[in-house]
C-alpha cells in the first residue's frame, strides 16, 4: 500500500508562506502525487497533482525534488480559511486507488 | 471537475436497521469509491464500485454489511446493513475521472443509536 509520512500538524500566521513537506519513501516510477484539503464537515478537495519538478496552479505549488520521495505544498500567504487538514498521497493511473494517511492539521492564526 | 452530490446528507437510525446512501455524479468518471471517516481520523476505503459487477472490498469489509451498486457510469449506493453504534461515521462517495483526479462527495453523515 501508498504510505506517506508528513507533519501531525502545522501552526502559521495569516499572510505568511506555508510549505508542508510530505516523504514518500516508497514511490513507484509510474506513480503520481497529489495533495488534498479537507475541511470540517466536508469530502476533501483536491489542490494539485504532479509527477516531477514543480507544478503551479491559482492556488498552490507543489516542489517535486528528482528522487521523488518527497513532495512539498507551498501555500503562498496564507489566509484564516486556510485552516484545515492536508493529505499527501501517491498513485498509479488507471484502476489504482487513493490511500489516506493521517494528514497534516493546518492551523493558521490572525 | 466533477461534481459529486450524496443523498442523505445525514440521518439518525436505530440499531439493526439498514440505510441505502445514494451518489449522483454530474460527468463521465471511470471509478466510483466509497469511503468511511470517524470523526477527527482519516479516511478509509471501502470498496471500489464496479459498473455492473460486484465491488472490490478492501480488508476488513464486506458484502454483506456494505453491499454497493453501480448500474450505470455516474450512479452508485452503498448499503450499511444491520447497523450497530460503531456504524457511526461519515461516509463519503469518491469518483475518479478521465483525466485521473479524483473528487469527493460532501459525505452522509451517520449516527447510529
Amino acid at each position: 500500500l501508498a504510505k506517506t509520512t508528513q507533519p501531525i500538524s502545522m501552526d502559521s500566521y495569516e499572510g505568511q508562506e506555508v510549505n508542508i513537506t510530505c516523504s514518500h519513501n516508497n514511490i513507484a516510477t509510474n506513480d503520481y502525487i497529489t495533495w488534498y484539503q479537507q475541511f470540517p464537515s466536508q469530502g476533501p478537495r483536491f489542490i494539485i497533482q504532479g509527477y516531477k519538478t514543480k507544478v503551479t496552479n491559482e492556488v498552490a505549488s507543489l516542489f517535486i525534488p528528482a528522487d521523488r520521495k518527497s513532495s512539498t505544498l507551498s501555500l503562498p500567504r496564507v489566509s484564516l480559511s486556510d485552516t484545515a487538514v492536508y493529505y499527501c498521497l501517491h498513485f498509479s493511473g488507471g484502476y489504482n486507488k487513493l490511500i489516506f494517511g493521517a494528514g497534516t492539521r493546518l492551523a493558521v492564526h490572525p | 471537475s466533477a461534481v459529486i452530490s450524496q443523498k442523505p446528507s445525514r440521518d439518525i437510525c436505530q440499531r439493526g436497521t439498514s440505510l441505502t446512501i445514494q451518489c449522483q455524479v454530474d460527468s463521465q468518471v471511470t471509478m466510483m469509491f466509497w469511503y468511511r471517516q470517524q470523526p477527527g481520523q482519516s479516511l478509509t476505503l471501502i470498496a471500489t464500485a464496479n459498473q455492473g459487477s460486484e465491488a472490490t472490498y478492501e480488508s476488513g469489509f464486506v458484502i454483506d454489511k456494505f453491499p454497493i451498486s453501480r448500474p450505470n457510469l455516474t450512479f452508485s449506493t452503498l448499503t450499511v446493513s444491520n447497523m450497530s453504534p460503531e456504524d457511526s461515521s461519515i461516509y463519503l462517495c469518491s469518483a475518479k475521472d478521465p483525466q485521473e483526479t479524483q473528487y469527493f462527495g460532501p459525505g452522509t453523515r451517520l449516527l447510529v443509536l
